[in-house]
Formats: structure tokens, sequence, C-alpha cells
């Protein structure tokens, strides 16, 4: 069964210290893995698709890479308004659908 | 509006009522989606229109929930009976040809 796993769930970062999230996919036939940004009470905001192994993408702080089974998002000396949860989906088979993940909730402090 | 317009922003019901969810689209996006999401939870997916293309029912969790696309723009979420396991924030999403979706805020409904 096509599934996508986030980890960690809960991350908390001083400002200024890089980390990065995960997102581990099983998927038959991956049409793109997506990276959305969620503030709270907000619906999704779009950040990134990636389509092929090696790929990478960059937005600002934020630098989003995939393999054959994991994509990453890197954060760069994150900001406090860089705290939200980080959600990441795919799109696989036949179907447009896309199915997302649990999410990551990306604590920055000042 | 710019973006997509979802109503009522909140929505408190009593358990056996029916409910609807109103999801205004981008203008001229083909493509909408309905999602559902629970507390601490990811999105769920319900439901997916494309154009006039049959639409992809297989997120409904039962019966009691439909949907339908007047005239290729807003869609309406439908919850008959509702449960109180029901209870969540039903977010609407629209797009183009590409896969970025644009969300609205969505619609949180309580179940009592």
């Amino acid at each position: 069964e096509d599934q996508v796993t986030q980890s960690p769930e809960a991350l908390r970062l001083q400002e200024g210290e890089s980390s990065s999230l995960n997102c581990s996919y099983t998927v038959s036939g991956l049409r793109g893995l997506f990276w959305y940004r969620q503030d709270p009470g907000k619906g999704p905001e779009f950040l990134f698709t990636l389509y092929s192994a090696g790929e990478e993408k960059e937005k600002e702080r934020l630098k989003a890479t995939l393999t054959k089974k994991e994509s990453f998002l890197h954060i760069t000396a994150p900001k406090p308004e860089d705290s939200a949860t980080y959600l990441c989906a795919f799109r696989g088979g036949a179907t447009n659908k896309l199915i997302f993940g649990t999410g990551t909730l990306l604590a920055v402090q000042p | 509006g710019a973006g997509v317009s979802q109503s009522p922003s909140n929505k408190v019901t009593e358990k056996g009522k029916d409910v609807e969810l109103r999801c205004d689209p981008i203008s001229g996006h083909t493509a909408l989606y309905w999602y559902r999401q629970s507390l601490g939870q990811g999105l769920e997916f319900l439901i997916y229109f494309q154009g006039n293309s049959a639409p992809d029912k297989s997120g409904l969790p039962s019966d009691r929930f439909s949907a339908e696309r007047t005239g290729g723009s807003v869609s309406t979420l439908t919850i008959q009976r509702t449960q109180q396991e029901d209870s969540a924030v039903y977010l609407c999403a629209s797009s183009l040809v590409s896969p970025e979706l644009f969300f609205g805020e969505g619609s949180r409904l309580t179940v009592l």
C-alpha cells in the first residue's frame, strides 16, 4: 500500500539552528512529492514539488531534496516566523489525488 | 475573491442532523478537492472533481457523505445524520493542471 511517514512529529529549534525534516515514502509510480506549510487555523500553503531522485528546490531558508525512498526539507538558520506544521504529500499511480503525511510541527524560538 | 472561499467557517450541530459545507474555488480552476483534518491529524482525502470527469469518491468514509459540483464551479459537501466522529475541519482546495493545490481556510464542524 502506498504510504508516507513524516518524522519527527515535533521539532523545537533555536533561532539560527539549522535542521532537517524527513518524509519517507513507499509509492508505486510516484508522480510527484510535495511539501506544504500549514499555519494554525489556516489551510496548507504550497511550497515545493519534486518529481525525480536527485532533484532539489529552494525557497529562502528552505530546501527540499528527493531520493528514491525519502524527501528532506532542510531549514537553514530558521527564524521564528518559520514556525508551522510542514506536510509532505505524494501523487502516485493513476490517481490525481494527493495523499498527505501527518506532518512535523516546527517551533523556532527566538 | 482571489482565493478559495469556504462557508460556513464554523458549524455546530447536534448528532443526527444533516449539514452542508460549501466551497467556492478559484475562478477557472478545473480541479476541486475535499479533505478532512481531525485534531492533531494529517489531511484525509475525501473526494476529487476534475472537469466533467466522474469524481474520485474513494476517500468518502461512509454513504452518509456525498458531494457535488455544479457547473464545474461551486461544490457542496453534505454529511447526513452526523455523528460525533465527523467533528473535524473540512478543507477544500482547487487547482489548474499543475499539482499545486490552493486551499481554503476550512469549515470547522463540531457535532455535539
